[in-house]
């Protein structure tokens, strides 16, 4: 069975610095990597995705995140956070085999923004 | 272009009350599913449904019964709420063609709490 790691639970960072949230994942084949993030009260909103090619995939709002096979990794990044980029940040594995559509979730990682 | 809506947005029921979640989709989505969502546990899959008339289990299935009698409509029930049953209960579905099968559109979520 898959899962995935979110090894941060929280993160500070001052505004205009740079972020990097850690996830790493297990899964016995390719596997479809995705981030979410999900503001306070709202549901999850997809930020970026990687299904194959590239391993630098280039998301909304500013983000990106860099799949590593040999590392088992799908790290999120952004050059200069913004103050509206405060929420939870979720990792997510798919498996997708027949017709089963899975998605396994990490535990999250809460970015809060200093002014 | 509401995309995923659930409702009731906040619900309170005693220990052994029964509801009904409500899930509706206007994107013409094969897949939908329902999940929970604990603080420390990311989203765990509850049940699924790859099409009208059709359910399946998921992570933690106990507890829930799930329906899909019409395609844009997946009913999550709890026929008799255990207070392990307060969470945050978010629905998604997702497209069936190519690789978009692969992404899932969240609703806002329903926030129920079990006394």
């Amino acid at each position: 069975a898959q899962s995935v790691t979110q090894p941060d639970i929280h993160i500070t960072v001052s505004e205009g610095a740079s972020l990097e949230l850690r996830c790493n994942y297990s899964y016995g084949a390719t596997p479809y990597l995705f981030w979410y993030v999900q503001s306070p009260g709202q549901g999850l909103q997809l930020l970026l995705k990687y299904f194959s090619g590239d391993t630098l995939v280039q998301g909304i709002k500013g983000f990106e995140a860099e799949f590593k096979r040999s590392q088992s990794s799908f790290n999120l990044r952004k050059p200069s956070v913004h103050w509206s980029d405060a929420a939870e940040y979720f990792c997510a594995v798919g498996a997708f085999s027949g017709s089963a559509r899975q998605l396994t979730f990490g535990s999250g990682t809460q970015l809060t923004v200093l002014p | 272009n509401a995309g995923v809506t659930q409702t009731p947005k906040f619900r309170v029921l005693k220990t052994g009350q029964s509801m009904t979640l409500l899930c509706a989709q206007d994107m013409n989505h094969e897949y939908m599913y329902w999940y929970r969502q604990d603080p420390g546990m990311g989203l765990r899959l509850i049940h699924y449904s790859v099409g009208e008339g059709t359910t399946a289990k998921g992570e933690v299935p106990d507890g829930y019964n799930v329906s899909r009698l019409k395609k844009q409509n997946f009913l999550l029930g709890l026929e008799s709420a255990a207070p392990s049953q307060t969470s945050v209960y978010f629905c998604a579905s997702s497209y069936n063609g190519g690789q978009a099968k692969n992404i899932q559109y969240f609703g806002a979520g329903t926030r129920l709490s079990v006394l």
